[in-house]
């Protein structure tokens, strides 16, 4: 099936830095989701974007969605503790506009204090 | 609270064991899931149900059934538990591709 390949596997930041990471497809996305998951927790959406070239912020969250439609990116700014998790880039395959969802692998986040 | 129940939380099962995996949802969508979740590898999905009545494979349904139930309830059944079903199950809804809301997992050991 179709994969999205996100990137970084993993991070380890300091405390106040900001984070960026990307997710990457081969064929097009309608809706592109970025997602949370704390330890021992289902994911919590954060961002939710529909449409090429949509910037969306949620606080410290800023997503884009790409205009080539194959790709999305995460950024964090001013990090803190509580950030720690991994995130999960999401959408509907084969270019449909809702349904069921194609994840990435996840990048783990570790902020040190 | 609303959102997606599932239950139960933890399980540990002897190889050949059945069991159903529950999951409720009160947000009134009309699409349910079933996700596998295994370190590394994302969200895997395995059963999928666009609306009451109808129920689809997702990407990894072998040694797996689902029931949509009514529009409220999707069950995920294990009719022989095997140790490669040993995962974290996340069940999830939506309707009309807003609003995924997923529910706390199920951690499932089989041994």
């Amino acid at each position: 099936g179709q994969q999205l390949n996100q990137s970084p596997q993993s991070m380890f930041i300091q405390e106040g830095e900001d984070v960026s990471m990307n997710c990457t497809s081969s064929s097009i996305f309608n809706t592109w989701l970025w997602y949370k998951q704390d330890p021992g927790e289902g994911p919590v959406l954060l961002i939710a974007l529909y449409k090429a070239g949509e910037l969306t912020s949620n606080g410290r969250l800023t997503a884009q969605f790409g205009i080539t439609r194959k790709d999305s990116f995460l950024n964090i700014s001013a990090s803190i503790p509580s950030d720690v998790g991994i995130y999960f880039c999401a959408g509907p395959p084969g270019g449909t506009s809702y349904g069921k969802l194609t994840f990435g692998q996840g990048t783990i986040l570790t902020v040190h204090p | 609270n609303a959102g997606v129940t599932q239950t139960p939380k933890f399980q540990v099962l002897k190889t050949g064991q059945s069991m159903t995996l529950q999951c409720a949802q009160d947000m009134n969508h009309n699409s349910m899931y079933w996700y596998r979740q295994d370190p590394g590898m994302g969200l895997r999905l395995i059963y999928y149900s666009a609306s009451e009545g109808t129920t689809d494979k997702g990407e990894v349904p072998n040694g797996y059934n689902v029931s949509r139930l009514n529009k409220r309830e999707f069950s995920l059944r294990l009719e022989s538990a095997a140790p490669s079903q040993t995962s974290v199950y996340f069940c999830a809804s939506s309707e009309r591709g807003r609003g995924y809301t997923f529910g706390s997992g199920t951690r499932l050991t089989v041994v």
